[in-house]
């Protein structure tokens, strides 16, 4: 078991591109999450998924959008990067309703310049 | 809203002394309470939980009470050790999607 892996591990981007980032667990987990980390913050959540094919907003959504076409993929996206975004985002799934443990990724580094 | 207070770092020690991080939260329901830790590089591990309150979490020698009366999870193990260096996060989930609500975490420096 990979448990939970992200793609890329860092990147730069400049102002207004755009990126996808990839979140794959090989867990069979029903839920996956998105957060962002930034310093004296802890961890906030962007957007989560209760299941294939459904997505719902966190805490700040605002810039991003996912999707989760296949139950194992959750993939965030930026359609136009601003430097607010720069930041380090983790991947979480966990199994389902009625068991809480989240299993995190490795985290990816965004900068933008 | 439902939030989560947790003491401010670096704490630094030396090795074999005692840890504690406080942890406070406000929550509207009946919340789980988490703490997660982040070594060097790595992505969160969960490092314990408690469900409902005076359960007691436990794991690799750290403990934690849900205190409902004090709205309280504090963090605590008895003697550090270096490899306890890292980053600790105190969290809540009040819903059943379980999404969670993190503090700002508190980073353990433990020397030799």
């Amino acid at each position: 078991n990979a448990g939970v892996t992200q793609t890329p591990k860092f990147r730069v981007l400049k102002t207004g591109q755009s990126m996808t980032l990839l979140c794959a667990q090989d867990m069979n987990h029903e839920y996956m999450y998105w957060y962002r980390q930034d310093p004296g913050m802890g961890l906030r959540l962007i957007h989560y998924s209760v299941g294939e094919g459904t997505t719902a907003k966190g805490e700040v959504p605002d810039g991003y959008n996912v999707s989760r076409l296949k139950k194992q993929n959750f993939l965030l996206g930026l359609e136009s990067a601003a430097p607010s975004q720069t930041s380090v985002y983790f991947c979480a799934s966990r199994l389902g309703q009625g068991v809480e443990t989240q299993y995190f990724g490795p985290g990816t580094r965004l900068l933008v310049l | 809203g439902d939030s989560v207070t947790q003491m401010e770092g670096p704490v630094t020690l030396s090795e074999e002394a005692f840890l504690t991080i406080n942890c406070t939260y406000t929550a509207t329901g009946y919340p789980s309470l988490f703490w997660y830790v982040q070594y060097p590089g790595e992505g969160l591990q969960l490092l314990l939980k408690a469900t409902k309150a005076d359960d007691k979490g436990s794991n690799k020698g750290f403990e934690a009470t849900y205190r409902k009366e004090t709205t309280s999870f504090h963090l605590e193990k008895g003697s550090v050790q270096v490899s306890d260096s890292a980053v600790y996060f105190c969290a809540l989930s009040v819903d059943s999607w379980g999404k969670l609500q993190f503090g700002a975490g508190t980073q353990v420096v433990v020397t030799p």
